[in-house]
């Protein structure tokens, strides 16, 4: 089975702080996307990555950051976090450019105050 | 551009009786379409999907949808509802650029009465 699994739960930061979302997948697959998820928009895709080092724009990525160093993680970043972030982030990955189904992780629900 | 409308954010029915959730899906390329399912704080799971071939597609737990390209639809069906099947289902269509992006529709939100 895969399994993509997300650093932390529940997460509370303060504004101003910056903060990091840790995603890791064990299937060697190509592809990995950051979503979040608020009530009645369903998923919107933050960002995106087709290989190692490389990273695209989803649908809102103003605030977020990404980084891809090695191809089982992927992280998220929000470089100075808003109350506005306060959401849950799913994260997913997929095998390659040309299979489209995605496996999601558990999400982190992130809190800021 | 791609594009996936939910009917309904909020199903409610009966323990035993159908269930019936509605997806429309607009695409400029051949759609694969999906269905995913979300239990209570977890992630999203796949029930089933529709890429190429029959158009009926039979998914776990019981769940089934039908791909209607005259009618853009890829409804979500189960003869009995049961208690477990409780949560928020996403209906999903392949995206249009390159690569294996999909946009999700809003979400429906099954609840199960006994």
């Amino acid at each position: 089975d895969v399994k993509v699994t997300q650093s932390s739960r529940y997460l509370v930061k303060r504004t101003g702080e910056k903060v990091f979302l840790e995603c890791v997948q064990d299937m060697d697959h190509e592809n990995m996307f950051w979503y979040r998820q608020d009530p009645g928009l369903g998923l919107r895709l933050i960002y995106f990555s087709y290989d190692v080092k490389m990273k695209e724009k989803g649908d809102i990525p103003e605030g977020y950051s990404v980084s891809r160093e090695k191809k089982e993680r992927f992280s998220l970043i929000l470089e100075s976090a808003s109350t506005n972030q306060t959401s849950m982030y799913l994260c997913a990955s997929s095998l390659s450019r040309v299979t489209y189904e995605q496996y999601f992780g558990p999400g982190t629900r992130l809190t800021v105050t | 551009a791609q594009s996936v409308t939910q009917l309904g954010s909020h199903v409610s029915v009966s323990e035993g009786a159908l269930v019936l959730l509605r997806c429309n899906y607009s695409s400029s390329v051949p759609p694969y379409l999906f269905w995913y399912v979300q239990y209570p704080n977890q992630g999203l799971q796949l029930l089933l999907k529709y890429t190429t071939g029959a158009t009926l597609v039979k998914g776990i737990n019981g769940f089934e949808a039908e791909f209607k390209k005259s009618e853009t639809s890829f409804h979500l069906t189960k003869p009995s509802a049961h208690m477990s099947d409780a949560a928020e289902y996403f209906c999903a269509v392949r995206g249009k650029t390159s690569g294996s992006r999909l946009t999700f529709g809003e979400g429906t939100q099954l609840t199960v009465n006994p």
